[in-house]
C-alpha cells in the first residue's frame, strides 16, 4: 500500500508551452502533498506545500504564477509549469502524507517523479 | 525548523557495516527523524523513523542519544545495491517541513 504515482513521467516541451504534472495517491487519502525540484547532483528543493481544498504554500523564491498547483481531492495535486522555459529543466517530484494511519509520524510517500526538459 | 547536516559522502565495501550520523543541535520536542534513500532518477523512498533511543526494522537501525540532538542510521552489511543518497529529516506530526538536507552520498564499493 502507500503508493504514490506521476504522469508523465517524463516530458520535452517547447519554451514558452505550460506543462501539467499530475501527483495522485493510489491507495490512501493525503490530506497534504508538496511539490520538489531536483537538479542533478543536488538535493530536493521543497517549492510548495499542498493542502487539499486550500491554496497551496510557496517557499520562498518559488514564483507561485508560474508554478500552479491545485490540491482539488485528496488523491490528486496538480502542479503546471506555466510559460516554461529551459532553466525549468528539472527533476519534479513530489510526495504525499497520509491523511491518518500510516506505521509513523509524518512519513511521505513519494511519487516516482517526472522529468522535465524543455528545449 | 531544525536545521540538519550530514557528511557529503562516505566510501564503504560490501559486507561491511555502514553508519551515517545527521546533527540536529535544534530539533524541537515534538519533532521525529525520519531518514530516505534515493536512487538516481526515482523518488525518494521511507528507510526508517525514530523519537528516541534505537529502533530496528528488516533494513536498517536508528540510534538516537538522550539529547536527541544527532542521529545514526546503521546499514548493516551493505551491497552494492544500497549506492545511493540518504537523507535525514527532522519535524514533527503537525509540522508541514519536509526540507530536506544536502544528503550523504554513499558508494559501496566490490
Amino acid at each position: 500500500g502507500a503508493v504514490v504515482s506521476q504522469h508523465p513521467s517524463w516530458v520535452i516541451c517547447k519554451s514558452g508551452t505550460s506543462v501539467k504534472i499530475e501527483c495522485r495517491s493510489l491507495d490512501f487519502q493525503a490530506t497534504t502533498m508538496f511539490w520538489y525540484r531536483q537538479f542533478p547532483k543536488q538535493s530536493l528543493m521543497l517549492m510548495a506545500t499542498s493542502n487539499e481544498g486550500s491554496k497551496a504554500t510557496y517557499e520562498q523564491g518559488v514564483e507561485k504564477d508560474k508554478f500552479l498547483i491545485n490540491h482539488a481531492s485528496l488523491t490528486l495535486s496538480t502542479l503546471t509549469v506555466t510559460s516554461a522555459h529551459p532553466e525549468d529543466s528539472s527533476f519534479y517530484i513530489c510526495s504525499a502524507r497520509r491523511a491518518s494511519g500510516g506505521r509513523s509520524y509524518n512519513e511521505q510517500f513519494f511519487g516516482p517523479g517526472t522529468r522535465l526538459t524543455v528545449l | 525548523l531544525a536545521k540538519t547536516t550530514q557528511p557529503i559522502s562516505m566510501d564503504s565495501y560490501e559486507g561491511q557495516e555502514v553508519n551515517i550520523t545527521c546533527s540536529h543541535n535544534n530539533i524541537a520536542t515534538n519533532d521525529y527523524i525520519t531518514w530516505y534513500q534515493q536512487f538516481p532518477s526515482q523518488g525518494p523512498r521511507f528507510i526508517i523513523q525514530g523519537y528516541k533511543t534505537k529502533v530496528t526494522n528488516e533494513v536498517a537501525s536508528l540510534f538516537i542519544p538522550a539529547d536527541r540532538k544527532s542521529s545514526t542510521l546503521s546499514l548493516p552489511r551493505v551491497s552494492l545495491s544500497d549506492t545511493a543518497v540518504y537523507y535525514c529529516l527532522v519535524g514533527g506530526a503537525n509540522n508541514n517541513d519536509m526540507r530536506f538536507g544536502a544528503g550523504t552520498r554513499l558508494t559501496v564499493k566490490p
